[in-house]
């Protein structure tokens, strides 16, 4: 199993440019999520999902958007980039216990 | 909203003392508390704690959940520098399991 892959791990975006960074679990995991850490510290929740088809916000949703067509994939979209998402982003999946983290996507807006 | 706070922020100590990294929480609907340890990269996960007052081992790293009080502590014994990190707790609650993590504890173990 490859458990959580995320893609790309590196991007830098020019203010007002959108991206997606990708998620993917292989694990048949229901809950995914996505979290952003900033320097020195946590993880702030973005968005997560309890299945395909359902989102909820978390902490910090401003700025983006996700979807959940499948149990597997689990996209994160930046619209309009601004240099407060400079950050790192980490996607997540459980089962409803512990949860597996994917390798992170260092993004940097300038 | 669901809140944890995990104290202190940072830590530095030498090779062979003894750490105790608290959280404190409060969440809806409580269904499990998370111990992960991050070094440069992604989290790993460590404990899962469910019930109070079962202590949870691996090695020299054991954690307790207290359900009345809405704590848990993670002790570390006899720490070497490869214990060096940031200790981040979470709260899953709630039907759809939002994990909710608090500012970590960062941990500098010197020679």
């Amino acid at each position: 199993n490859a458990g959580v892959t995320q893609t790309p791990k590196f991007r830098i975006l020019k203010i007002g440019q959108s991206m997606t960074l990708q998620c993917t679990q292989d694990m048949n995991h229901n809950y995914m999520y996505w979290y952003r850490q900033d320097p020195g510290m946590g993880l702030k929740l973005i968005y997560y999902s309890v299945g395909a088809g359902i989102t909820d916000k978390g902490e910090v949703p401003n700025g983006y958007n996700v979807s959940r067509s499948t149990t597997e994939d689990f996209p994160l979209r930046l619209e309009l980039a601004a240099p407060s998402q400079t950050s790192v982003y980490f996607c997540a999946s459980s089962y409803g216990g512990e949860a597996n983290f994917g390798p992170g996507t260092r993004l940097t807006v300038t | 909203e669901d809140k944890v706070v995990q104290s202190p922020l940072s830590l530095v100590v030498h090779e062979g003392d003894t750490v105790t990294l608290n959280c404190s929480y409060e969440v809806t609907n409580f269904r499990s508390l998370l111990w992960y340890k991050q070094e440069k990269k992604a989290p790993t996960f460590l404990f899962m704690l469910t019930s109070s007052g079962i202590e949870k081992k691996s090695g020299r790293l054991s954690s307790i959940l207290d359900k009345k009080e809405l704590f848990s502590i993670l002790n570390i014994t006899a720490t070497q520098t490869g214990d060096s990190a940031v200790y981040l707790c979470a709260v899953g609650g709630g039907s759809n399991y939002k994990l909710t993590f608090g500012k970590g504890t960062l941990l500098t173990v010197n020679p």
